[in-house]
């Protein structure tokens, strides 16, 4: 099973809005909505912010906002801030049911 | 929530196997799916297999197949995964993670670190 392509990097100024996209097959993303979000800062544990392509769990800021069209997801991060400077990760869970992650980006806080 | 602690570093030398436990605390354990994810120095995360809430199904990652065991022990709510034939390139961060749905990573242990080292 091939990752998920996400962007390497994606930089934005504080209080901008960044995308990250992630790209798969049919079969990575099944026909379901089962799309995950998770944020990593260094040396920390992955954090789930977006699951089922768009809901947040609590706690989590509403600056983060998830969406699909077709085999594409998307993350929107609005009004960047310094404490955004992390790795972001996608995951789908397939028609295998199995999981699969994206390659990671990188998101910098100009 | 769930709260996961996991086994210990461990050092390994290539052709060995190790098993990382991973205990849960939390009364919605019993119907909590585990999964495993490790993370090679500098490199992403990579799915590895999970387990289903009694223990009887599990569902590995093709790269994997015939080398990773995952079960379950409900009596002590700790879930185990046993990686054979361990090569230089398995070296990385093992953590367990998961949640009440299949494809939720909502909980994470702290992570363990298998070294493979001669």
């Amino acid at each position: 099973q091939s990752a998920l392509s996400q962007p390497a990097s994606v930089s934005g100024s504080p209080e901008q809005s960044i995308t990250i996209s992630c790209t798969g097959t049919s079969g990575d993303f099944g026909g379901s909505n089962f799309v995950s979000w998770y944020q990593q800062h260094p040396g920390i544990a992955p954090k789930l912010i977006i699951y089922d392509v768009s809901n947040r769990p609590s706690g989590v800021s509403d600056r983060f906002s998830g969406s699909k069209s077709g085999n594409t997801a998307s993350l929107t991060i609005s009004g960047l801030q310094a404490e955004d400077e992390a790795d972001y990760y996608c995951t789908s869970y397939t028609t295998s049911s199995t999981l699969v992650f994206g390659g990671g980006t990188k998101v910098t806080v100009l | 929530q769930v709260q996961l602690m996991q086994s210990g570093a461990e050092v390994k030398k290539p052709g060995a196997s190790v098993k990382v436990s991973c205990k849960a605390s939390g009364d919605t354990f019993s119907i909590y799916y585990v999964h495993w994810v490790r993370q090679a120095p500098g490199e992403g995360l990579e799915w590895m297999g999970k387990i289903n809430p009694t223990g009887s199904r599990t569902t590995y990652a093709q790269k994997f197949q015939g080398r990773v065991t995952m079960t379950r022990d409900t009596s002590t709510s700790t879930v185990y995964m046993e990686l054979s034939s361990l090569r230089y390139d398995d070296t990385a961060l093992y953590y367990c993670t998961g949640g009440r749905l299949k494809q939720w990573l909502a909980d994470w242990g702290q992570g363990t670190l298998v070294t493979v080292s001669s």
